[in-house]
């Protein structure tokens, strides 16, 4: 199974900062990675597939970089409706895998 | 509008069977290469993909589960079941369905809103 590696686990970020985060595959997935957010007790919200192509309706300070091992997504300008859990997904293989979770906290 | 809305037990006691229901509208799982998943997600913890199902019939299965996944479909109904054999109390989770983005993606662009199943004697 393909591993996903994201980074970092946790963070502390004011509104209006640049935030970024990061995972890594252990093999090469092309462009086939998404990224979710999750607000506690909700379902996901899918904000970014095909690595970088952004998912409607989703803001446009969200952005998604990156292909073949190296994603990045970037929330350009932190609103306090953006402090969640982002998880990123590889689907260029099965099973199917997702990221350990990255927690977006209030500093 | 697209909704998903899964139903199914609460609790199910250790070795019993899972039988979870994923009721869809505002798409049609006999439309060419929709396709629908389950992914779960233990308290606290990250998320599983488990399993997704075609309309053309085709399934896939977590590696770690396949033996004890089933997953089908009833168009008419609009519905995709999954079940689980012999539960175990580390697989309390929640349970979503979520419809897959397209036939070229398997991003998941709308989800139900997840049931709780606990294992538990």
């Amino acid at each position: 199974a393909i591993r996903i590696t994201q980074s970092p686990s946790s963070l502390s970020a004011s509104t209006g900062d640049r935030v970024t985060i990061t995972c890594r595959a252990s093999q090469g997935i092309s462009s086939y990675l998404a990224w979710y957010q999750q607000k506690p007790g909700k379902a996901p919200k899918l904000l970014i597939y095909a690595a970088s192509t952004l998912q409607s309706g989703v803001p446009s300070r969200f952005s998604g970089s990156g292909s073949g091992t190296d994603f990045t997504l970037t929330i350009s300008c932190l609103q306090s409706e953006d402090f969640a859990t982002y998880y990123c997904q590889q689907y260029y293989s099965y099973p199917l895998t997702f990221g350990q979770g990255t927690k977006v906290e209030i500093k | 509008q697209v909704t998903l809305k899964e139903s199914g037990p609460v609790l199910v006691k250790p070795t019993e069977t899972l039988t979870l229901t994923c009721t869809v509208s505002g798409f049609s799982l006999s439309n060419a290469r929709m396709g629908v998943s389950w992914i779960r997600q233990p308290p606290g913890k990250a998320l599983e993909w488990l399993a997704h199902i075609f309309s053309n019939d085709e399934k896939s299965y977590s590696t770690s589960l396949k033996s004890r996944l089933t997953i089908s479909k009833d168009t008419s109904k609009s519905q995709v079941v999954l079940t689980m054999t012999n539960m175990d109390p580390v697989d309390t989770a929640t349970y979503y369905c979520a419809r897959i983005l397209s036939d070229r993606d398997y991003s998941n662009d709308y989800w139900g809103q997840g049931t709780l199943v606990t294992v538990s004697s």
